[in-house]
């Protein structure tokens, strides 16, 4: 079946660090996939998505590639700020949505 | 475009009543929406697929008695906790699959629910 591994938190970070959180996954065929980040209380919000391999997603500073050879979609994102900090969920759409464990980040001033 | 209500977003309730919780796809139509768990500090679990004007099928280790899933037109879905316990005190998200075009397949979620069983 489907899954998706993500690297594991919490990962603490200082103001304008360099981001990145590994993910693989495992599938039959081709989904898509994508990156959702969670603040605290709230649902879900899509961050990036790729559709195809060598897809790159891309939004609010943040990138991913979806890399086929690899079976993996690692978000990076050159200098992060304190209102980057949330969970951040690795998935894959094969009609159903397949999630990582999610990833707390947290940005110091 | 493409938002999901949920309502309520937070409910308290005594240990056996039944609580619903809508889920609302208010600028589209959504034949399919999605209802998922999540514990404290964990990822999202999937419960249920809920089809419209159909049965919903439910994930291994559901239990359909216990999360009843009504999908009763292309805008809404409801979840109603039957005699709630305790343990079933969680954040209820759902989500609802794009129509079709250059969005197929996505899935918008809802803010989520916050269940406080007493």
């Amino acid at each position: 079946g489907n899954s998706v591994t993500q690297m594991e938190g919490p990962v603490t970070l200082s103001e304008e660090a360099f981001l990145t959180i590994n993910c693989t996954y495992t599938a039959t065929g081709y989904p898509s996939l994508f990156w959702y980040v969670q603040y605290p209380g709230e649902g879900l919000q899509l961050l990036l998505k790729a559709t195809k391999a060598d897809d790159k997603g891309s939004n609010k500073g943040f990138e991913a590639t979806y890399r086929k050879e690899t079976t993996s979609f690692h978000l990076e994102k050159g200098s992060v700020q304190v209102s980057d900090s949330a969970v951040y969920f690795c998935a894959l759409n094969d009609y159903k949505l397949s999630f990582g464990a999610g990833t707390t980040v947290t940005v110091r001033a | 475009g493409a938002v999901v209500s949920q309502h309520p977003s937070w409910v308290i309730c005594k240990s056996g009543t039944s609580v619903k919780i809508e889920c609302r796809s208010l600028d589209f139509q959504a034949t399919t929406m999605f209802w998922y768990r999540q514990f404290p500090k964990q990822s999202l679990m999937l419960m249920a697929t809920s089809n419209e004007g159909s049965k919903a099928t439910y994930e291994q280790g559901v239990e359909k008695d216990k999360f009843l899933i009504n999908h009763a037109s292309l805008t809404l879905s409801t979840l109603t906790v039957t005699s709630a316990h305790p343990e079933d005190s969680s954040f209820y998200i759902c989500s609802a699959r794009a129509p079709g075009g250059t969005r197929a397949n996505e899935q918008f979620f809802g803010p989520g629910t916050r269940l406080t069983v007493l």
